[in-house]
């Protein structure tokens, strides 16, 4: 059973919608969870992180956190051509260093 | 402002050769990671360490080992290049807050 498990897409919206990107996780000795986007060819860049139950806000990103159904998401407000990337879901466990990924999910905002 | 470099973006090799690619973080971060990325398959890791001389295989480390012997630079070395590795190599760090961040990676193909 994967660790991460994210839906590949692609997810396309038009420019100014909410995008919204879904992850869930196995292990409920997961601590911290990340969003990071890869633009094509390039590597991943983090976006934003969240340990807590709720919502975390950055700008027109909001992370949410639900631990007892053990799902993250992410949402991008007023979506960007610009926002076009990969995005991939990170866990990282309560003991150990690892970061366990997920297969990323592919969005394209469209102008 | 955080910084992982990794000494190439491209390398084209040839089979049997040994190869090496070299990362240097400038954060002072314990954990250094290496991860190889291909479609469809997301990020693997290779191996890691979280200390000087340390080092922790990760779900691939066939046919690759590694070096940390300062805690600024973590070496990957394939012994002996095979196509199958032809890939992108990122590596990674992180610190006590344990957010990882990834160099801009290297683009290797074997010929």
């Amino acid at each position: 059973q994967k660790e991460v498990e994210q839906n590949s897409g692609p997810l396309s919206v038009p420019e100014g919608a909410i995008a919204s990107l879904n992850c869930t996780y196995s292990d409920r000795g997961s601590q911290s969870f990340f969003w990071y986007r890869q633009y094509s060819g390039k590597s991943p860049e983090l976006i934003m992180f969240i340990y807590s139950n709720g919502d975390k806000e950055d700008g027109r990103f909001t992370a949410q956190l639900n631990k007892a159904s053990q799902y993250v998401s992410l949402l991008i407000r007023d979506s960007q051509p610009s926002d076009s990337a990969t995005y991939l879901c990170a866990v990282n466990l309560w003991t150990g260093n690892q970061f366990y990924f997920g297969t990323g999910t592919s969005l394209t905002v469209i102008p | 402002d955080v910084k992982v470099t990794q000494s190439s973006r491209y390398l084209v090799k040839r089979t049997g050769e040994k190869v090496f690619l070299e990362c240097v973080q400038d954060m002072d971060h314990e954990n250094m990671f290496w991860y190889r990325q291909d479609p469809g398959l997301g990020l693997r890791l290779i191996y890691f360490s979280y200390d000087v001389k340390m080092k922790e295989k990760g779900d691939i480390p066939e046919g690759y080992s590694v070096s940390r012997e300062k805690k600024e630079r973590f070496s990957l070395i394939l012994e002996s290049a095979s196509t199958n590795q032809t890939s992108m190599y990122l590596c990674a760090s992180n610190g006590g807050v344990k957010t990882q961040y990834f160099g801009p990676g290297t683009r290797l193909l074997v010929l």
